[in-house]
């Protein structure tokens, strides 16, 4: 079976700029998860879905949304880009439910804002 | 979710047990210890978990103490492919995937 998949895997963008990462979870898997590392840093949480509903955002500004498709598949929009939103964007699929907190998590998006 | 410490790096001879520890003093009961690892350049990786007991699985062993306030997990022959940036979490029980990493402990297999 195919673990979970990221794209793009590396891009790069200018300020002010708009960004669409997509990942799809494995199979079976309704929940999904994103998170942002920074060079040199632990993964931080930036949003959970699950069936398709939001059950929670971490600490990050409106310029960031996500959402969850019928197929479990899910996509994290970044607006107006910074330079400080460069960093390494993961996403994460589970079982949800008991299983929540087993994630998968993919190889990530590396995203460069020049 | 209860804090959890890690010694920022450690050393480890291929072949031998990793054995790398976590305090998390402020657990509760309801709180349980899992543990992923970071393998440079890719995605975290779910280790192993528990509430209370000891558990095994394939990949290694957590040895959580009677007071829970810290744990061990042990690679019993650790390899090269295990250079890695362990991480362990605390996480409530109601919780439901939100994960909060800290900066972990960073492993080094050594030949």
């Amino acid at each position: 079976d195919a673990g979970v998949t990221q794209s793009p895997t590396h891009l790069i963008k200018t300020r002010g700029q708009h960004v669409t990462l997509r990942c799809s979870p494995i199979s079976g898997h309704k929940s999904v998860s994103w998170y942002q590392q920074v060079l040199g840093q632990g993964p931080q949480f930036i949003f959970q879905y699950y069936e398709k509903e939001e059950r929670g955002r971490g600490n990050f500004p409106d310029r960031f949304s996500a959402r969850q498709f019928p197929n479990y598949s899910s996509e994290l929009n970044v607006n107006a880009l910074l330079l400080g939103d460069s960093a390494l964007y993961l996403c994460a699929s589970s079982l949800g439910g008991s299983g929540a907190n087993v994630l998968t998590f993919g190889a990530g998006s590396r995203l460069t804002v020049l | 979710d209860a804090k959890t410490t890690q010694p920022p790096s450690m050393d480890c001879t291929e072949g031998r047990a990793a054995n790398l520890p976590c305090n998390h003093s402020t657990i509760s009961g309801n709180e349980y210890v899992y543990w992923y690892r970071q393998i440079h350049s890719q995605g975290p990786q779910y280790i192993i978990h528990g509430l209370k007991n000891n558990e095994t699985n394939e990949m290694a062993s957590l040895i959580i103490t009677e007071d829970r306030k810290s744990s061990t997990l042990i690679l019993p022959h650790a390899t090269l492919r295990d250079t890695a940036v362990y991480y362990c979490i605390v996480i409530h029980q109601s919780n439901t995937g939100k994960l909060i990493f800290g900066q972990g402990t960073t492993l080094q297999v050594k030949p």
